[in-house]
């Protein structure tokens, strides 16, 4: 299975919104609503965000959102925060039980 | 608090062999799926292996399938993975998850894997 598809870099200034995008097929994001969103901070592990397209994790801020339309899932980040700076990569199932990941996004909060 | 601390990383050879061991605090392990998940350096994520709760399934991603096995002991809330025929493409830090229904939910801080000669 291929990686999922996402611009290696992003940014903004503070308070601005961001989106990243995530592009896959249908076997996998277009065909399930099981994408996930981590964020990774330089040195550090993943952190999960977002969870089934748009669900939060209990302790994640609602400035973080995720939508899905066909076989592009999107993360937006709004009301930009200096800490917000780091990677995203974006998770799906992609069916017969294997998952595949994106191959990341740097955001600069400017 | 759930944690996870894997262990057992380090530098090895082109065709030997590593075993990877992941401790899990903080949650009822047995009910969850575990799964490994490495990054290359400077690379994104890889999905590696899972298994079930029971350890009645396993999956693979299909580059290590035959040289790597996943396996857990639900007395001692440990995961491991036991890495053989290693090449210099297994080079990672290997991330110890917890299974999310759909999703990655807690990531250790991982263990790095240098194979090389």
């Amino acid at each position: 299975q291929s990686a999922l598809t996402q611009p290696p870099s992003a940014s903004g200034s503070p308070g601005q919104s961001v989106t990243i995008s995530c592009t896959g097929t249908s076997s996998d994001v277009g065909g399930y609503n099981f994408v996930s969103w981590y964020q990774q901070h330089p040195g550090k592990a993943p952190k999960l965000m977002i969870y089934d397209v748009s669900k939060r994790p209990s302790g994640v801020p609602d400035r973080f959102s995720g939508s899905k339309s066909g076989n592009t899932a999107s993360l937006t980040v709004s009301g930009l925060q200096a800490e917000d700076e780091a990677d995203y990569y974006c998770g799906s199932y992609g069916g017969s039980s294997h998952w595949v990941f994106g191959g990341g996004t740097k955001l600069t909060v400017l | 608090e759930v944690q996870l601390v894997e262990s057992g990383g380090g530098l090895v050879q082109p065709g030997g062999s590593l075993r990877l061991s992941c401790e899990a605090s903080g949650f009822t392990f047995i009910t969850y799926w575990m799964r490994w998940v490495r990054q290359a350096p400077g690379k994104g994520l890889e999905w590696v292996a899972d298994i079930k709760q029971d350890g009645s399934a396993k999956n693979y991603v299909d580059s290590v399938r035959g040289r790597f096995t996943i396996s857990r002991d639900n007395a001692k809330n440990s995961l491991f993975l036991q890495m053989n025929s290693l090449r210099a493409e297994d080079t990672a830090v290997y991330y110890c998850t917890r299974g999310g229904l759909y999703s990655f939910d807690f990531w250790g801080q991982g263990t790095l894997v240098t194979v090389s000669s």
